[in-house]
């Protein structure tokens, strides 16, 4: 079974532009969240998709969006990039349902603003 | 306050010898869980070992075990036997109850363990 496969691996942007990162996940997963790690931050939660609807949402900016699509295939976009956006941003999928199922993760995409 | 607390920034532990890795909690939800991650230096996070908030049993997962004790709100990750491959950063994290079936996990700031030959 495929794991969960986020692209691209490496994104290099300046400041201000927009980049659109991609999550598959797990077959038969429909849950799909998205972190954000830094080495100041660590992790941290950015939102929730699940049967295309967003259902949670960490405190960040606006800038910050998401989506999923009727396969629960994933997109996260940044848009006005800044130097603090500089991460490693990693998806991760689920199964619906009991508490004790796990989050899958995918490699991460190392996101570097110039 | 932090919700979940891992204070042992870094760690050396002998080849083949045992390793406790720190964690603490805190949360008013009487239904949560506690989940371990490794994250190798190559980026991808590896789903180790969950405990329920109402599992009486501590859960094991070959030769990771999770020492948990729930007055304390702790929930120590044990590796028996270490392997140099043991050699990551080790994320302890939570879910609590959330509205109805949405998922975030809250992690801690991490151990970085590393395993000496």
């Amino acid at each position: 079974k495929a794991g969960v496969t986020q692209t691209p691996r490496y994104l290099i942007k300046t400041r201000g532009q927009q980049v659109t990162l991609s999550c598959s996940p797990i077959s038969g997963h429909r849950s799909v969240s998205w972190y954000q790690q830094t080495p100041g931050q660590g992790l941290q939660f950015l939102f929730e998709y699940f049967s295309e609807t967003q259902r949670n949402k960490g405190n960040f900016p606006g800038r910050f969006s998401g989506r999923q699509f009727s396969n629960s295939r994933s997109e996260m976009n940044v848009s006005t990039l800044e130097l603090g956006d500089s991460a490693l941003y990693l998806c991760a999928s689920s199964l619906a349902g009991d508490r004790g199922q796990p989050q899958h993760f995918g490699d991460g995409t190392r996101l570097s603003i110039l | 306050a932090q919700k979940i607390t891992q204070t042992q920034p870094g760690m050396f532990v002998q080849e083949k010898e045992a390793v406790t890795l720190d964690c603490t909690y805190d949360t008013s939800d009487q239904s949560y869980g506690l989940f371990w991650y490794k994250q190798p230096s190559s980026g991808e996070m590896i789903f180790l070992i969950y405990q329920g908030s109402y599992d009486e049993q501590n859960a094991t997962e070959g030769r990771y075990s999770l020492n948990f004790q729930k007055a304390r709100k702790s929930a120590n990750l044990v590796i028996s036997a270490s392997q140099l491959g043991d050699s990551a950063m080790y994320f302890c994290a939570m879910r609590e109850g959330q509205r109805a079936g949405s998922y975030q996990l809250t992690f801690g700031k991490g151990t970085k363990l590393s395993v000496i030959p």
